[in-house]
């Protein structure tokens, strides 16, 4: 079963503009989670994470926020760029387990 | 710095034929290794990881075998492929939270 779930399979945004990109987990257990971003044939890049003891973690362009209380994650991406048109995955794990578990992805479009 | 490889970058196998996927670290030792799989349309899926040499843990029982010879070298296996084994598959390491991973290989069995 698919424990972490990216609903929206993709969203365009005009250069600028804020990109928000939202992820929903089931495991009460899991308290790390990743975004990743990925271009065609190319394997993911880690872009940035954030820990179950914080709600906010903050990298340049990129913000991930999380709400515990409603097993939700987002990522916000400002201004948002061209280049920023990738495919991004949410990915989360615990403590006692090796596995990240991905979502199936948002394809994000950012036009001119 | 710490680089992956992986090769091939593309491979064309027809069903019934065995299969040598390899992976390689440089720049840490003892790294945590994983085998990922991406089929079209769907998330990323763990096939298989190691925390040391010759450690392995499958986490999809299938086609496929793992080996991890050296510290740092990643093996994916199969002595026999089966068309649902398409897909982009992509090794990583880890040594911490973060898993960071190689360029994939695209796998298309006819």
């Amino acid at each position: 079963d698919q424990q972490v779930k990216q609903n929206s399979p993709s969203l365009s945004v005009q250069e600028g503009r804020i990109s928000i990109l939202n992820c929903d987990y089931t495991n009460s257990m899991f308290d790390y989670f990743l975004w990743y971003k990925k271009y065609p044939a190319e394997g993911p890049t880690f872009l940035i994470s954030i820990s179950s003891i914080k709600d906010k973690n903050e990298d340049g362009r990129f913000t991930v926020f999380l709400n515990k209380s409603a097993k939700h994650l987002s990522l916000h991406i400002v201004p948002s760029q061209p280049g920023d048109s990738a495919v991004y995955f949410c990915a989360a794990n615990s403590n006692s387990g090796y596995a990240l578990n991905f979502g199936k992805g948002t394809s994000l479009l950012v036009t001119p | 710095s710490q680089t992956i490889h992986q090769w091939p970058a593309t491979l064309v196998q027809p069903v019934g034929s065995p299969l040598s996927l390899e992976c390689t670290v440089e720049g840490t030792s003892n790294p945590n290794l994983y085998w990922y799989r991406q089929a079209a349309g769907r998330g990323l899926q763990l096939l298989f990881y190691s925390v040391g040499i010759g450690q392995i843990s499958s986490e999809v029982p299938q086609n496929l075998s793992a080996s991890r010879p050296q510290d740092r070298q990643f093996i994916l296996s199969s002595k026999k492929l089966l068309l649902s084994d398409s897909g982009f598959y992509l090794c990583a390491w880890s040594s911490g939270g973060e898993q960071y991973f190689g360029p994939g290989t695209r796998l298309t069995v006819t």
